[in-house]
């Protein structure tokens, strides 16, 4: 079955503390990226990444961190530094210019 | 910097209904352009897409989309809707001079009633 998994689901993150989001994709793409959703503001890039062990920082990058050591992974990081991380997270993946496939998301909850 | 502007950010219409959602971007270089639509509870899908070539695109589920290249635009249409195209629809952007990053709107509702 060809696609991206997000996971978890549902995340719940303590004050401090830092939580990390997957995000695999096996559509043999390039490039893969991270986008938050909050209600009435569309999705905004967080960072993305167009070849492995490659990343670039999107329009809200400050709080989060990345890797890419696997072209099928994409994990997102979500520091205590980001101060308001309540969202809904989704993973992209595409060929370079070519159009993004999305996953199923993960909302992330601060307790 | 890039933007793209949806400016209705609730619909609702009755079912038969047409359909007319707008999407202007601010950029003047080559673009690609897409609507993407979010059911509830269900993941980000690509409606349509415009690359080049015909400005009238054609979509899934009955959806088009005009690109005016002099009016910056990009507007959706269906001619009639149905209950089940009640969801979030997404407008957005990309080009190559920005390394062909997303840019989205702020996206509209729709609420279509029975």
């Amino acid at each position: 079955d060809g696609g991206i998994t997000q996971s978890p689901k549902y995340l719940f993150r303590k004050e401090g503390q830092n939580v990390t989001l997957s995000c695999e994709q096996n559509l043999n793409h390039d490039a893969m990226y991270w986008y938050r959703q909050d209600p009435g503001q569309g999705l905004r890039l967080i960072y993305y990444s167009q070849i492995v062990n490659d990343f670039q920082k999107g329009d809200i990058a400050e709080g989060y961190s990345v890797s890419r050591e696997k072209k099928e992974s994409f994990p997102l990081t979500v520091t205590s530094a980001q101060k308001n991380p309540t969202a809904f997270y989704l993973c992209a993946s595409g060929a370079s210019q070519e159009t993004q496939y999305f996953g199923p998301g993960t909302r992330l909850l601060v307790l | 910097a890039q933007s793209v502007s949806q400016h209705n950010h609730h619909v609702i219409l009755s079912e038969a209904a047409s359909l007319e959602l707008g999407c202007n971007y601010s950029y003047g270089g080559t673009v690609n352009l897409f609507w993407y639509v979010q059911y509830p509870g269900q993941h980000l899908q690509l409606l349509l897409k415009y690359f080049s070539g015909d400005p009238l695109v054609k979509g899934i589920k009955g959806f088009e989309a005009e690109f005016i290249k002099s009016k910056f635009s990009f507007n959706l249409r269906k001619p009639s809707v149905q209950w089940s195209d009640t969801a979030e629809y997404f407008c957005a952007v990309n080009a190559a001079d920005s390394s062909y990053k997303l840019i989205f709107g702020s996206g509209t509702r729709l609420l279509v009633r029975p």
